[in-house]
């Protein structure tokens, strides 16, 4: 059974930095682009990075670009998201997804709130 | 960016319904066209990917069609598990994008 559980989701203050983490499974994780997704109520569900099964491909959506860092380790079956200069609009939920040019599988999600 | 629109951000509907969900695209998308269904709380699900691929377990009375930019998802027989909300993805040129959603509701 496929599995994906994202952690590092919290509280974090105009400015900061927030790691989130994802925990894969039941899947050769190394075989698979994977990606981010986010989910606001405003803005609704936004695609935010994929990376290549070796990491030597990174895609991300405007808004992060030179903030945001999404990397793997294959050794751990475990994809990152690494976000810098948060801002209120980054506010979301973020889900851990398998990306297979359709996100064909999601992890239950991690809310993130940039807030002071 | 491809924008995708969807036409109704909500819909009434009854058990029993056939439900018509419409999805249009800025630009030609050739056949990479996904639908996924949200309930609350939870994550979004795929149902139907490359327009008219359905999904393992997913159920037949679910059937996508279309093609360069104008698409959509039919129930052909509404069920009360499908009352939820339906969301079309473009997977054609990154930044993959979504449409905003259409929310089936009770009528």
């Amino acid at each position: 059974e496929v599995q994906l559980v994202e952690s590092g989701g919290g509280l974090v203050q105009p400015g900061g930095s927030l790691r989130l983490s994802c925990a894969a499974s039941g899947f050769p994780f190394s075989s698979y682009w994977m990606a981010w997704v986010r989910q606001t109520p405003g803005k609704g569900l936004e695609w935010v990075a994929n990376i290549k099964q070796d990491g030597s491909e990174k895609n991300y959506v405007d808004s992060v670009k030179g903030r945001f860092t999404i990397s793997r380790d294959n050794a751990k079956t475990s994809l990152y998201l690494q976000m810098n200069s948060l801002r209120a609009e980054d506010t979301a939920i973020y889900y851990c997804t398998r990306d297979s040019r359709s996100t064909d599988f999601w992890g239950q999600g991690t809310r993130v709130t940039v807030s002071s | 960016d491809i924008q995708m629109t969807q036409s109704r951000s909500s819909l009434s509907a009854s058990v029993g319904d056939r439900v018509t969900i419409t999805c249009r695209a800025s630009q030609s998308i050739s056949s990479y066209l996904n639908w996924y269904q949200q309930k609350p709380g939870k994550a979004p699900k795929l149902l139907i990917n490359v327009v008219s691929s359905l999904q393992s377990g997913v159920p037949s009375r679910f059937s996508g069609s279309g093609s360069g930019t104008d698409f959509t998802l039919i129930i052909s027989t509404l069920q009360p598990d499908d009352f939820a909300t339906y969301y079309c993805q473009q997977s054609y040129k990154i930044p993959w994008t979504f449409g905003q959603g259409t929310k089936v509701e009770v009528k």
